[in-house]
């Protein structure tokens, strides 16, 4: 088990749907990251929230649309996706955004059909 | 470009033997270094931070830096099936952007 909880594990949808990946951490971290990760290759950063207020957005495009309602929160909203954006989601949470570690949630696995 | 490199291996060990995971980066001003272990179908799990030239120790695990050379390693003692994973090294490159530089990973066999 993680500190970081993430919800659904597993999520179906067709490239039609609206849905949305939830992340929630209790440790006081200020903060989140979302990660893309294909198999066999490394995590690839989508946006990171420092203090509630996105910092970085890594050129991902608008079918995903991130949000973080309070410092214990982060969605993930998607919509329209494509079928390689099938993959595993992960959220993260450092206690600040400069050199501390990341620590991950289980994901959620998402297949587009 | 900032460029995290690891050998993707497989890398085997016999049960009980030392395992020592390579790591090298390419930028100089990076300030923070973690080992996460991934189990496949897993997420990453945090098993060693560094920041300072030298080595740490935790338990079965040693993490060794050095910064003039720009290699982190990773040295698994009393090696284990169980640790049979995937190893990434991970780096916070200069800009306190806090944007982790990822490798490629090295995946560890254990053999007993």
């Amino acid at each position: 088990d993680t500190e970081v909880t993430q919800t659904p594990k597993h999520l179906v949808m067709g490239m039609t749907n609206k849905k949305s990946l939830k992340c929630e951490q209790h440790m006081g971290h200020r903060a989140m990251y979302w990660y893309k990760q294909k198999a066999k290759k490394p995590p690839e950063l989508m946006f990171v929230y420092s203090y509630e207020k996105l910092s970085i957005n890594e050129s991902v495009p608008s079918r995903f649309s991130p949000e973080c309602p309070n410092s214990s929160l982060l969605n993930l909203h998607l919509h329209a996706l494509q079928p390689e954006d099938s993959a595993l989601y992960l959220c993260a949470s450092s206690q600040d955004q400069v050199l501390r570690p990341q620590h991950f949630g289980d994901g959620t696995r998402l297949s587009i059909l | 470009q900032k460029e995290v490199e690891q050998n993707s291996g497989p890398l085997s060990v016999p049960e009980g033997a030392i395992a020592s995971l390579n790591c090298t980066y390419s930028d100089r001003g990076s300030q923070s270094f973690f080992w996460y272990r991934q189990y496949s179908g897993k997420s990453p799990e945090l098993i060693m931070s560094i920041y300072s030239n030298g080595d740490k120790e935790d338990g079965r695990f040693t993490a060794q830096l050095n910064k003039a050379s720009q290699y982190v390693s990773l040295l698994i003692r009393d090696s284990q099936p169980s640790d049979s994973a995937t190893y990434l090294c991970a780096v916070n490159p200069s800009g306190n952007t806090g944007k982790l530089i990822f490798g490629q990973g090295t995946t560890l066999q254990v053999k007993p």
